[in-house]
Parts: C-alpha cells; sequence; structure tokens
C-alpha cells in the first residue's frame, strides 16, 4: 500500500505571498492532521479534517487554512506568509483519526525569504 | 490539554550497547502512546505503540514501558546500531482534544562506532 504523498517537497517563498500544500493518504484512510515542525517548536499541530470536516484545531493564525476532499486528499494554505512560517510542513493520516497511529508523509519544507 | 516531554535532548550511545530514551507526559487520562523515529530530510516513522492497559510492550529490538503511576514511558532499543542515529519523538492522545496527538519535543540519539 502506498504511504503517505506530500507535495511539493520543496518550496520557496516571499513574504506576503500566499502557498498551497498538497497530502495523499494512505488508501482507506479518511483522517488527515497537518502539523507544523520548527527547530524551537518541535511538532504543533494545525488541524485535523475527516470527511471533509475540520474537527480540531491547533492554536495558529488564521492565515493557515485548510480543506479535505471528498477522496481524503488534503490541502493547506498559508495566505501572507511571514519569515517565521519557514518550517516542514507534515501531513498524517490515519482510519479514523482518534487513537490510533498516525502515518507521516515526508513533509514539504516551506522556506520563506 | 495534555503536554509531553523528553527528558534528554540528546542521547550519544556506543553502536551495540543499548538505549534508552524517557518522556513524561502530564494527563493522567492520556491512555494511548506512540513512538515515532525521524530521520534526517523524512518524515517521523512509527516504531512502536502501547495502550495504557499495558505497561510493556516489544517489538524487534525495541521495548517501550509505561509507568501510568508517575506518568512515564520509555524506549529501549537493543543492539543500538549506526541506522538508529534519528531524533525519537514520544506522542500522546490528547483525552480532551479527541483528535489532536500531542508529541514531545524528541531525543536526538548519535550511535558512536
Amino acid at each position: 500500500k502506498a504511504g503517505v504523498t506530500q507535495t511539493p517537497r520543496y518550496l520557496i517563498k516571499t513574504r506576503g505571498q500566499q502557498v498551497t500544500l498538497s497530502c495523499s493518504p494512505i488508501s482507506g484512510h479518511r483522517s488527515v492532521s497537518w502539523y507544523q515542525q520548527t527547530p524551537g517548536q518541535g511538532l504543533q499541530f494545525l488541524f485535523e479534517y475527516f470527511s471533509e470536516t475540520q474537527r480540531n484545531k491547533g492554536n495558529f493564525p488564521g492565515r493557515f487554512s485548510g480543506r479535505q476532499f471528498s477522496n481524503s486528499r488534503s490541502e493547506m494554505n498559508v495566505s501572507t506568509l511571514e519569515l517565521g512560517d519557514s518550517a516542514l510542513y507534515l501531513c498524517a493520516s490515519s482510519y479514523q483519526g482518534s487513537k490510533e497511529t498516525q502515518y507521516f508523509g515526508p513533509g514539504t519544507r516551506l522556506l520563506v525569504l | 490539554g495534555e503536554s509531553v516531554g523528553l527528558h534528554l535532548p540528546t542521547l550519544s550511545v556506543q553502536e551495540g550497547d543499548n538505549s534508552i530514551i524517557n518522556c513524561a507526559y502530564s494527563n493522567s487520562a492520556s491512555d494511548y502512546f506512540i513512538w515515532y523515529k525521524q530521520e534526517s530530510g523524512k518524515g517521523p516513522q512509527f516504531i512502536i505503540d502501547i495502550r495504557s492497559n499495558m505497561d510493556k510492550r516489544q517489538g524487534q529490538r525495541v521495548t517501550v514501558l509505561l509507568n501510568k503511576t508517575v506518568k512515564h514511558l520509555s524506549l529501549q532499543i537493543a543492539a543500538t546500531q549506526p541506522g538508529d542515529s534519528a531524533v525519537y519523538f514520544c506522542a500522546a492522545w490528547d483525552s480532551v482534544n479527541d483528535y489532536k496527538l500531542s508529541f514531545g519535543a524528541g531525543t536526538t540519539v548519535t550511535v558512536r562506532a
């Protein structure tokens, strides 16, 4: 079974721009979670989607948003990029999204200049 | 909510020795824990998990111990190999926010030849 895939793998943007990242979960998984990973803050939860509905959201500003499609693929969007948004963005999928193992993709490395 | 922390940010181990990575959690209601390994340039990879109805679980060269009394878990790696060099994270399901996995800061394990 193919793993979680994320595109693009690397991205360079400038301040003020916006970016959209994509995640395709493992086949059959309906829950997709997004995390931001930085050296200083570690893995920080962004949000979780299940059946196209956001069920939980972390403590990030409204510039961070996401959505999930009917095939469980998910996208996250960051608008008005700031230098501090430079990070590795990780997507993880699981069947139901609660009290079970999440499987991670390789991440998208975003650099904001 | 849940707060997960690791005791040591770095661990240097001689090849062939056993490694022990420790983790503490704050919420006594947390009932499912996962250890992940993250190699450079990759997303976190599932190693082993344990539910609160167990106090020990073994995998291939890895053992997780859970002490619910002091809210502590550990990951033991037997006969550490160079390929074990990575960052290790413990994660706990937040019993308040059902769809959020909380991660510790990570321990960087370096294996000396």
